[in-house]
């Protein structure tokens, strides 16, 4: 299995600008994971799905933040408009069922100038 | 200005020496522990685990013991190498569909 895969990778952009990252889970985990991370706040959790449904979007942090999750193969997190505050790396974690771990993708780095 | 960030604890040690992290939790009513390993620039990754039916588990080079009665966590690396240096997370289980609560981290640095 590939693991949890996150495009882009890295992300550079303008205060005001719509960001979009992606995320596909490893198959057949039911439940997947928006965390972000910085130097200031550490590992924040942002929302989580369980079978396509959020269940848990309480550490969004404002409503510049969107999250989907379309089908079970595909999320996205959204920023619109983007803001230097937002800058962090995020990343994305899959889980097969509760009581198991979380497998983590390679996050994606997100400036925002 | 001057930047504020969080002040992670920190262990220092030399290779071959043996390694002990602690975590406290926060749920006494978590029933399931990890242990990750985040090197820079990538994402965590899963060390070991523990049930809270279990107060030991031990992997290859690792041990985890739980302390349900003072709520605490231990990551014990026997033969530490410099590829363990790393941050290291605890984290446990809170709800029925695996929401994690992460410990904030302890920076691990090895001296060869």
């Amino acid at each position: 299995d590939a693991g949890v895969i996150q495009s882009p990778r890295h992300e550079v952009t303008e205060m005001g600008q719509e960001v979009t990252l992606r995320c596909k889970p490893i198959s057949g985990h039911n439940s997947l994971f928006w965390y972000r991370q910085t130097m200031m706040r550490g590992l924040e959790l942002l929302i989580y799905f369980n079978n396509n449904v959020p269940i848990d979007d309480s550490g969004m942090p404002e409503d510049r933040f969107s999250a989907k999750m379309p089908n079970a193969s595909f999320s996205t997190l959204k920023i619109q408009p983007s803001e230097p505050r937002d800058s962090a790396v995020y990343f994305c974690a899959s889980s097969p069922r509760a009581n198991n771990e979380q497998f983590f993708g390679p996050g994606t780095r997100l400036t925002v100038l | 200005g001057e930047s504020v960030g969080l002040h992670l604890p920190t262990l220092s040690v030399q290779e071959g020496d043996n390694s002990i992290i602690n975590c406290a939790y926060s749920n006494s009513a978590s029933d399931y522990f990890i242990w990750y390993k985040q090197e820079s620039g990538k994402g965590p990754q899963f060390i070991i685990d523990i049930r809270s039916n279990m107060d030991k588990r031990q992997g290859q080079r690792v041990t985890v013991l739980l302390n349900k009665t003072v709520k605490h966590l231990s990551l014990q690396i026997a033969a530490t190498q410099p590829g363990d240096s790393a941050v290291y997370f605890c984290a446990e289980n809170v709800d029925s569909y695996g929401k994690l609560t992460f410990g904030q981290g302890t920076i691990l640095t090895v001296h060869p």
